[in-house]
C-alpha cells in the first residue's frame, strides 16, 4: 500500500519568514495531494490540494509543488503570521471515480511562528 | 450547514465495554470515512463507504465494526474497548451524490480514552 513520508515533524520560524515541509511517497499511481492544516482540539482542514496532471498550484501565501518523477510534494508557506502555527500534514490518494479515496496521511508537521 | 458532526466529543470506557461513536453529515455525500489519530503516526484508515450498503476496510480495522444504512451516518462500534483504541477518532466525508469530486471535510473528532 501507500507510504507518505513527512519532514520535519517540528519546524519554527520567525514570523514573515519562509516555512517548506516536505512529503515524499511510494505509490506511482497516486494522483492527489492534499494539506491538511489541524489546529489545537479540531480536525483536519483542507488548506490546498494538487492533483498528478500539474507541477504547482498557489493560493495567496501558500503554494504546494509536485514532483511525480521523485514522487515528492511540499508546502511552502510565504510571509509566515502567528495563525498559521498548527499542525499540517500531507496525504496523498488514488482518486478513483468514489472519490477522495483512502487517504494516506504523513505523520505530521507542527509548525510554530515566533513573534 | 453542520458539514460533519461527531458524537460524542469525549468518552472515557472501561476495558471490555463496547460503544458507538456516532458520525452524521448532510452534504449528501457517499464517501465516509474513520481515521483514528495517535501522537507521532498521523492519520490512519479504520473504515470506509462509498455508498450506503457499502464498507470496506482501512489500514487499521481490527476491534472496530461499521455499517451504512443511510448516505448520512456511518457510525464506528468498538466491539470490547482495549486501552489500544485509546485515541482522537476523526469521521470524514467526500464526493457528492451527484457525482462531483470534493475535498474531504472532517468532523471535530472523539477523544476516547480506555481504562
Amino acid at each position: 500500500g501507500e507510504n507518505v513520508e513527512q519532514h520535519p515533524s517540528t519546524l519554527s520560524v520567525q514570523e514573515g519568514d519562509s516555512a517548506v515541509i516536505k512529503c515524499t511517497y511510494s505509490d506511482s499511481a497516486s494522483n492527489y495531494f492534499p494539506w491538511y492544516k489541524q489546529e489545537l482540539g479540531k480536525g483536519p482542514q483542507l488548506i490546498i490540494d494538487i492533483r498528478s496532471n500539474v507541477g504547482e498550484k498557489k493560493d495567496q501565501r501558500i503554494a504546494v509543488t509536485l514532483n511525480k518523477t521523485a514522487k515528492h510534494f511540499s508546502l511552502h508557506i510565504t510571509e509566515t503570521q502567528p495563525e498559521d502555527s498548527a499542525v499540517y500534514f500531507c496525504a496523498a490518494s488514488i482518486q478513483s471515480n468514489f472519490g477522495n479515496e483512502k487517504l494516506t496521511f504523513g505523520t505530521g508537521t507542527r509548525l510554530t511562528i515566533i513573534p | 450547514n453542520a458539514g460533519v458532526t461527531q458524537t460524542p466529543k469525549f468518552q472515557v470506557l472501561k476495558t471490555g465495554q463496547s460503544m458507538t461513536l456516532q458520525c452524521a453529515q448532510d452534504m449528501n455525500h457517499e464517501y465516509m470515512s474513520w481515521y483514528r489519530q495517535d501522537p507521532g503516526m498521523g492519520l490512519r484508515l479504520i473504515h470506509y463507504s462509498v455508498g450506503a450498503g457499502i464498507t470496506d476496510q482501512g489500514e487499521v480495522p481490527n476491534g472496530y465494526n461499521v455499517s451504512r444504512s443511510t448516505t448520512e451516518d456511518f457510525p464506528l462500534r468498538l466491539l470490547s474497548a482495549a486501552p489500544s483504541q485509546t485515541s482522537v477518532y476523526f469521521c470524514a466525508s467526500s464526493f457528492e451524490g451527484t457525482g462531483t469530486y470534493t475535498e474531504a471535510f472532517f468532523g471535530q473528532g472523539t477523544r476516547l480514552t480506555v481504562v
